[in-house]
């Protein structure tokens, strides 16, 4: 079986553009939950999607978004970056969402210039 | 809000030695998971064992295995036998257990040990 796959795996940006990253969870997987990992804050939570539904949400601004398509295949998107946002972001699908068995993928790494 | 800390930055092993890495976590749940990942080079967080609170048998996977002491909210990996390929980043990481849309998906981590496996 094919494991979460994240493209691309390196972007660079400017402040104020925007991005678009993309992940396919394992088959059969239908929660995508993104992370965001820089080395001063480590690992954040940023959404869940669920069924093509956002079902939980942490705490980051609301030019953060998402969407799942009927695949379960998910996108992320940041609108109006910052340098702060320079980060490795993290997609992890699982079958089981209450056992919290996550699955990562490699991550898109986001420089912002 | 619950929080995870993973207080050595930096540990290292021998080559087939023994080593353990230390996480505590603070919750006023009583049901909940708890996990260590593993993230080497490339990246790619891969789990390395899983515990449910309400089992008091310690977890085990091959060469790795925790000691879970619940009262004193501590969870700490065990590695047996390092090998070079052990050398990574780990993390420590705690989910709320349950139905519920605030849990899923969610893990809260801790800040992470770098394990350096000397041959």
């Amino acid at each position: 079986k094919a494991g979460v796959t994240q493209t691309p795996r390196y972007l660079i940006k400017t402040r104020g553009q925007q991005v678009t990253l993309s992940c396919s969870p394992i088959s059969g997987h239908r929660s995508v939950s993104w992370y965001q990992q820089t080395p001063g804050q480590g690992l954040q939570f940023l959404f869940e999607y669920f069924s093509e539904t956002q079902r939980n949400k942490g705490n980051f601004p609301g030019r953060f978004s998402g969407r799942q398509f009927s695949n379960s295949r998910s996108e992320m998107n940041v609108s109006t970056l910052e340098l702060g946002d320079s980060a490795l972001y993290l997609c992890a699908s699982s079958f089981d969402r209450s056992a919290g068995k996550l699955f990562f993928g490699s991550g898109t790494q986001l420089s912002v210039l | 809000a619950q929080t995870v800390t993973q207080s050595q930055p930096e540990m290292s092993v021998q080559e087939a030695e023994t080593v353990t890495l230390s996480c505590t976590y603070d919750t006023s749940e009583s049901d909940y998971y708890l996990f260590w990942y593993k993230q080497p080079p490339s990246r790619q967080m891969i789990l390395v064992i899983r515990q449910e609170a309400y089992k008091q048998q310690n977890a085990t996977e091959n060469r790795f295995s925790v000691n879970f002491q619940k009262a004193a909210k501590s969870f700490s990996l065990k590695i047996s036998d390092s090998q070079l390929g052990d050398a990574a980043m780990y993390f420590c990481a705690y989910k709320r257990a349950g139905a519920g849309g605030t849990s899923y998906g969610k893990l809260t981590f801790g800040q992470g040990t770098i394990l350096t496996v000397h041959p």
